[in-house]
């Protein structure tokens, strides 16, 4: 069965420092992760994908995040926190396939100290 | 609209009532998503839709429960009895393919700003 942990609920930082969200996933297969982000009163927005490509996947807004077997592993980074990133992030597992249903974690929520 | 609209956006109802739900995915997008959010939670996958028939109910709590896609786009779900449980956040999402239509999955949903449930 595939399931998704997100390690911390809560990350503050200041502006202007790195970001790392750390997600670890299980998975029977090769699965395809996800980050989405939401912010207040928005819906889930897709910040990037990985599908079995390039292991470092580049997102919007500056975000990536890197698929590491080995370690079961697919870590949101930015280099550099902005005000605007404020907001609730959930790693994301599919098995594709005939499947129709992603699995997320709880959440992570990012606040960002000026 | 170009987005995914829900409504409504707040519905609050008493225990025993039934409540609908009403989706209306991006115009062209052939599946269609529903998920449920506690406090505090990630969302849950309920059941989905490739145009109008249903692929996967496996995520329906119980059979109070159901959704329907009648003509391939707009999705209304609908909670009979409702309970205090069943509170939640409902959200809606669409895709332009998903499984089953041929081409994997990409994952790529777009959500709707939600269905806030509560019940007294």
């Amino acid at each position: 069965a595939q399931s998704v942990t997100q390690l911390d609920s809560h990350v503050s930082v200041s502006e202007g420092t790195p970001v790392l969200l750390r997600c670890n996933y299980s998975s029977s297969y090769s699965p395809s992760l996800f980050w989405y982000v939401q912010h207040p009163n928005k819906g889930l927005q897709l910040l990037l994908k990985y599908t079995s490509a390039a292991t470092l996947v580049k997102g919007i807004n500056g975000f990536e995040a890197e698929f590491k077997k080995s370690e079961t592993s697919f870590h949101l980074t930015k280099p550099s926190a902005h005000m605007s990133d404020a907001a609730e992030y959930f790693c994301v597992v599919s098995e594709g396939g005939s499947q129709g249903n992603l699995i997320f974690g709880k959440g992570t929520k990012l606040s960002v100290k000026p | 609209g170009a987005g995914v609209s829900q409504s409504p956006r707040y519905k609050v109802t008493k225990r025993g009532q039934d409540v609908a739900l009403r989706c209306d995915p991006i115009s062209g997008h052939v599946s269609l998503y529903w998920y449920r959010q506690a406090l505090g939670q990630g969302p849950e996958f309920l059941t989905y839709f490739n145009y109008e028939a249903q692929q996967d109910k496996s995520g329906l709590p119980n059979d109070r429960f159901s959704a329907e896609r009648p003509e391939g786009s707009i999705s209304t779900l609908t909670i009979q009895r409702t309970e205090q449980r069943d509170s939640a956040m409902y959200r809606c999402a669409s895709s332009l393919v998903g499984p089953g239509q041929g081409v994997p999955s990409t994952g790529e949903l777009f959500f709707g700003e939600g269905s806030r449930l509560t019940v007294l």
